[in-house]
């Protein structure tokens, strides 16, 4: 079974620190993403990773950055934390092959709080 | 540009009777379509997707759904719901050119009453 870690359940942090989100897959997948979910909005893409140091621009990246040194791991970094960041973060892998039709899988989520 | 539009944000049925979750999609090439279950607090779970052959496809825990291209439509259907069918389900949309965006509605709070 393909499996997709986050590093945090929850996570509580004040406005200006920097926060990092980590996600780990197993599978050997090309393609990360992280999300955020908020209530009546759905999932937003943030960013997206197709390779090691690659990364894309997602719907919303204002406020965010990415990292991806390993295949496996691709995290995310709130530079500066603040209160409008408060959401569900959620991480997902698929592979590269045509095959895969793009299915993503996903991790457990981080709840994050900023006060 | 591919999009997904879940017509309503919630919807509440009794339990044993049949479930209907409406999604309408738009892309411009052969879509692939998904629909994943997100129990509270939890991931999103695959329930059932779209790729190519029978349009009527089957998922996990009973649901069904079926890509009807002349409506754009893709309705997630089960005979009997569950109490542990109460949760939020999310319709999703990737067309099939090796672009690997995927596009999620905005989901549907489903509530199973006793």
């Amino acid at each position: 079974d393909v499996k997709v870690t986050q590093s945090s359940r929850y996570l509580v942090k004040r406005t200006g620190e920097k926060v990092f989100l980590e996600c780990v897959q197993d599978m050997d997948h090309e393609n990360m993403f992280w999300y955020r979910q908020d209530p009546g909005l759905g999932l937003r893409l943030i960013y997206f990773s197709y390779d090691v140091k690659m990364k894309e621009k997602g719907d919303i990246p204002e406020g965010y950055s990415v990292s991806r040194e390993k295949k496996e791991r691709f995290s995310l970094i709130l530079e500066s934390a603040s209160t409008n960041q408060t959401s569900m973060y959620l991480c997902a892998s698929s592979s590269g092959l045509a095959s895969s039709y793009n299915e993503q899988f996903f991790g457990p989520g981080t709840r994050l709080t900023v006060l | 540009a591919q999009s997904v539009t879940q017509l309503d944000s919630h919807v509440s049925v009794s339990e044993g009777t049949p479930v209907l979750l409406r999604c309408n999609y738009s892309s411009s090439y052969s879509p692939s379509l998904f629909w994943y279950v997100q129990h509270p607090n939890k991931g999103l779970q695959l329930l059932l997707k779209y790729t190519t052959g029978a349009t009527l496809v089957k998922g996990i825990n009973g649901f069904e759904a079926e890509f009807k291209k002349s409506e754009t439509s893709f309705h997630l259907t089960k005979p009997s719901a569950h109490m542990s069918d109460a949760a939020e389900y999310f319709c999703a949309v990737s067309d099939s050119r090796g672009y690997q965006k995927v596009t999620f509605g905005t989901g549907t709070k489903l509530q199973v009453i006793p």
